[in-house]
């Protein structure tokens, strides 16, 4: 089954405490990205990657970090967690087609106290 | 800011046709029409996209009106696991080299429907 997976799915930790969300496609699709989702403000993108090893910013790339190592998987790391990053996030994936349709993870919600 | 402009909310009664609009008044010559929607908290899903013809699939159908200024996204027998957010969004095909895949989602439309 085509899917993208995230974990955890939950997440409560303090801040400070570095954390690594994974994300994790099976389409063998060369672009990812990440979004967070606040109440009030939808969808924002935080950074993208078009390949292996090819990253850049999205809208909202501060105090996170990514990396694409492998072409299935776009882990998003937070180095230093603060609460204005309580947040749901997704990882989406899709094609180079020109006309590509972005597939979404189940999301995860973390909570930074 | 997203370039399209949605009602806030609709209500629709189980197994009649839900129409949701959507306003683009801005769109450019290169740029779809994408519809996704958002069950509670669970990740978007892709719904139905289109440049200038009306597109049908198993999920929906999108009307774009001829000057593509607005459009309609129509679920033809709405049943219950249809309520969510929908959202309408216009974007570059990567194929007219447009930007990588950002999609701006506004604040979309609460479809709620009843028995």
């Amino acid at each position: 089954e085509a899917q993208v997976t995230q974990n955890p799915r939950y997440l409560i930790t303090v801040t400070g405490k570095k954390l690594t969300v994974t994300c994790s496609q099976n389409m063998n699709h060369e672009y990812m990205s990440w979004y967070r989702q606040d109440p009030g403000l939808g969808l924002r993108q935080i950074y993208y990657s078009m390949n292996v090893e090819v990253t850049d910013k999205g809208d909202v790339p501060e105090g996170y970090k990514v990396s694409r190592k492998e072409k299935r998987n776009f882990p998003l790391i937070l180095e230093s967690p603060s609460p204005n990053q309580t947040s749901l996030y997704f990882c989406a994936s899709s094609s180079r087609d020109g006309q590509e349709t972005q597939y979404f993870g189940p999301g995860t919600r973390l909570l930074v106290l | 800011d997203a370039k399209t402009t949605q009602p806030p909310s609709m209500d629709c009664a189980e197994g009649r046709a839900a129409n949701l609009p959507c306003n683009h008044s801005t769109i450019s010559g290169n740029e779809y029409v994408y519809w996704y929607r958002q069950i509670h908290s669970q990740g978007p899903q892709y719904i139905i996209h289109g440049l200038k013809n009306n597109e049908t699939n198993e999920m929906a159908s999108l009307i774009i009106t001829e000057d593509r200024k607005s459009s309609t996204l129509i679920l033809p027998h709405a049943t219950l696991r249809d309520t969510a957010v929908y959202y309408c969004i216009v974007r570059v095909a990567r194929s007219y080299g447009g930007s990588q895949g950002n999609l701006i989602f506004g604040k979309g439309t609460k479809l709620s429907v009843k028995p």
